[in-house]
């Protein structure tokens, strides 16, 4: 059984703080992890795929970084806004031949306060 | 770009039911992915379809449960004589390979009563 743990299970910042979050997942087996926006009665929106160890990625005020050996990856979010509000989810694709399931964490609950 | 279309957006059944679960992946893409939220849990792999092909069924359940991606048309998730534990949001995903990133629906909600 994969296991990916998410921390902090929520999060309550004030506008224009910065803030982050860590996924931790299996360090053995690693084939790919993604980090997910989920805002209420929406679909899960894609915020990046990294696959290699050390990859960072960015968009806008919101970066990502990986790190495979030790099992975890950081999200960050500069300067929070309001309509920054919503769950963060990672999750972590096992190396398995064909197979491409997304196991997910939990995710991070974050409110911003204006 | 239509994003990824799921319907009907919410439905409701009677125990022992059928519910049928459409999904429509995103234009090029040949991948469909089902995963389920029941209540108070996060979301979990169901199945892995290409055109005409099940990849990989391991978060199904045994029994009651398929799902199809024929060549032509949607994607359909089908619960067979549903039970009030098959309550849940269901989600699909589409990508053009299997590589490649997830792009998910707005989700079916399945109540049953």
């Amino acid at each position: 059984i994969l296991n990916v743990e998410q921390s902090p299970q929520s999060l309550h910042v004030q506008e224009g703080d910065s803030t982050n979050f860590t996924c931790s997942f299996p360090s053995s087996n690693f084939y790919a992890l993604h980090w997910y926006r989920w805002e209420t009665a929406k679909s899960p929106e894609a915020l990046f795929v990294m696959t290699l160890n050390g990859d960072e990625k960015k968009k806008g005020r919101i970066s990502a970084t990986l790190n495979t050996k030790e099992g975890y990856s950081y999200l960050y979010i500069k300067g929070s806004q309001p309509e920054d509000s919503a769950t963060y989810l990672c999750a972590f694709t096992p190396y398995s031949g064909s197979a491409r399931q997304l196991t997910f964490g939990s995710g991070t609950q974050l409110t911003v306060l204006p | 770009n239509a994003g990824v279309m799921q319907n009907p957006r919410h439905l409701v059944r009677r125990r022992g039911q059928e519910a049928r679960l459409r999904c429509s992946p995103m234009k090029g893409h040949s991948h469909v992915y089902w995963y389920r939220q029941l209540p108070e849990e996060g979301l979990k792999f169901m199945v892995y379809l290409q055109k005409e092909n099940i990849i990989d069924e391991s978060g199904m359940p045994k029994e009651r449960f398929s799902a199809e991606f024929p060549k032509e048309g949607p994607s359909i998730l089908r619960i067979q004589q549903v039970v009030r534990g098959d309550s849940a949001a269901y989600f699909c995903a589409s990508s053009p390979s299997g590589t490649d990133t997830q792009y998910f629906g707005p989700g079916t909600r399945l109540t049953v009563l």
